[in-house]
């Protein structure tokens, strides 16, 4: 089982442009995590999916932050534009119930 | 909603002591109780969970003990050994979601 995988994994963006993030979760799990990194808010959830459906997305910043899960196999976070306030590692975690598994994090940093 | 509180921040042990690190909570109906190990520039590593229904869980040199009446729950690390110093965060399930404690940075010198 290759675990949650995420691309890329460094990202240096110039504040303004739009930033994708990708994440393919483990195989058979029905639930997806997004989550924000920084050394000042810890771990925070973005948005959550079960079954590819969003349940709850309270955590998004605003709305330059946006999500999908078009398929059971993959998610895109996306921040448009981008600003260097976002500056930090995000994360994806997928779950077959109460345990989730987390994706090696994209290090996004906006100049 | 639920809160979180983990202690302490830092930890240094000298390899070979045990390490305690405490986590409270808010929400009496939460049920399940992860920790996780983050070592550097790598994302969280689930390493033993409890639910409500038992006391306390063994993996080896690590244990998970909860007490639901007073809200609290605790990680023990045993016979540490320097591969062990990391971040660790505590969570606790709150309405399919898991909230994070805040973290804790533990050190093992050799």
């Amino acid at each position: 089982d290759a675990g949650v995988i995420q691309s890329p994994r460094h990202e240096v963006t110039e504040m303004g442009q739009e930033v994708t993030l990708r994440c393919k979760p483990i195989s058979g799990h029905n639930s997806l995590f997004w989550y924000r990194q920084t050394m000042m808010r810890g771990l925070e959830l973005l948005i959550y999916f079960n079954n590819n459906v969003p349940i709850d997305d309270s955590g998004m910043p605003e709305d330059r932050f946006s999500a999908k899960m078009p398929n059971a196999s993959f998610s895109t976070l996306k921040i448009q534009p981008s600003e260097p306030r976002d500056s930090a590692v995000y994360f994806c975690a997928s779950s077959p119930g109460y345990e989730q598994y987390f994706g090696p994090g994209t290090r996004l940093t906006v100049t | 909603g639920e809160n979180v509180e983990q202690h302490p921040s830092t930890l240094s042990v000298q390899e070979g002591d045990s390490a305690v690190i405490k986590c409270t909570y808010s929400d009496s109906a939460s049920n399940y109780f992860p920790w996780y190990k983050q070592e550097l520039g790598k994302g969280p590593q689930l390493i033993i969970d409890i639910r409500s229904n038992v006391g306390e869980k063994k993996d080896q040199r690590i244990a998970v003990t909860l007490n639901k009446t007073a809200k609290h729950f605790s990680l023990h690390i045993t016979e540490t050994q320097p591969e062990d110093s990391a971040v660790y965060f505590c969570a606790v399930e709150y309405g399919n979601k898991l909230v994070f404690g805040a973290g804790t940075i533990l050190r093992v010198k050799s």
